[in-house]
């Protein structure tokens, strides 16, 4: 199984603060990775897939990056509605996996 | 709108079984997998498996073999996961999620949208 490992696992930070999450593959997975936002008791959203691709309707401050094994999730300037929990998931290959999450908390 | 929308919260007792459901809506039922996936109290999100609405095939997880299974009815375009001998660490919300995707050669997949979850508890 490949293991989605993120870091940090959690991180304070402000209102207008740009902030970057990470996630490392334990094997190559190409572009085959999504990243979701989870509010408390609420589902999961959809919010990059393809590893960088904005799904529709998403914020521009929102950005994906990388390929291979190491992947960027980068919100540019914190709004009060970001703060939430961030998930990676490898879509490479079944059992797709994902990452243990950072939550995002208001400093 | 495309939508998800599952069955109610759940209280089972050890060794018992349970049935989440997942009616869809605003597209065509057989044309997406549908996934589950689960989440502990306080946990990470736990990948459970997968049905072709259009052929019933399954594909599950290692973990759950022999305990889960899906099924669906497309004449109401419906899915449903089935967990049987339940453990108290099968405490969780269970989702359906229907899975997206684009590209010729490299195939991209995602899930979107989600079910709201289903809370499974398991208590004596």
């Amino acid at each position: 199984d490949i293991q989605m490992t993120q870091s940090p696992s959690s991180l304070s930070a402000s209102v207008g603060d740009r902030v970057t999450i990470n996630c490392r593959a334990s094997q190559s997975i190409s572009s085959y990775l999504n990243w979701y936002q989870q509010k408390p008791g609420k589902a999961p959203n959809l919010l990059i897939y393809a590893a960088s691709t904005l799904e529709s309707g998403v914020p521009s401050r929102f950005s994906g990056s990388g390929s291979g094994t190491d992947f960027t999730l980068t919100i540019s300037s914190l709004q009060p509605q970001d703060f939430a929990t961030y998930y990676c998931q490898q879509s490479y290959s079944t059992p797709y996996t994902f990452g243990q999450g950072t939550k995002l908390e208001i400093k | 709108q495309v939508q998800l929308v599952q069955s109610g919260a759940e209280v089972k007792k050890p060794g018992a079984s349970v049935k989440v459901s997942c009616k869809a809506s605003g597209y065509t039922f057989t044309a997406y997998y549908m996934h589950w996936v689960r989440q502990a109290p306080g946990q990470g999100l736990e990948w459970m498996g997968w049905i072709n609405p259009n052929s019933g095939v399954t594909n599950y997880a290692q973990k759950f073999q022999g305990r889960v299974t899906m099924t669906r009815d497309t004449s109401i375009s419906t899915a449903y996961m089935e967990l049987s001998r339940l453990r108290s660490d099968d405490t969780a919300v269970y989702y359906c999620a229907r899975l997206d995707g684009y590209g010729s050669g490299s195939y991209y997949t995602w899930f979107d949208p989600w079910g709201q979850g289903t809370l499974v508890t398991v208590s004596s």
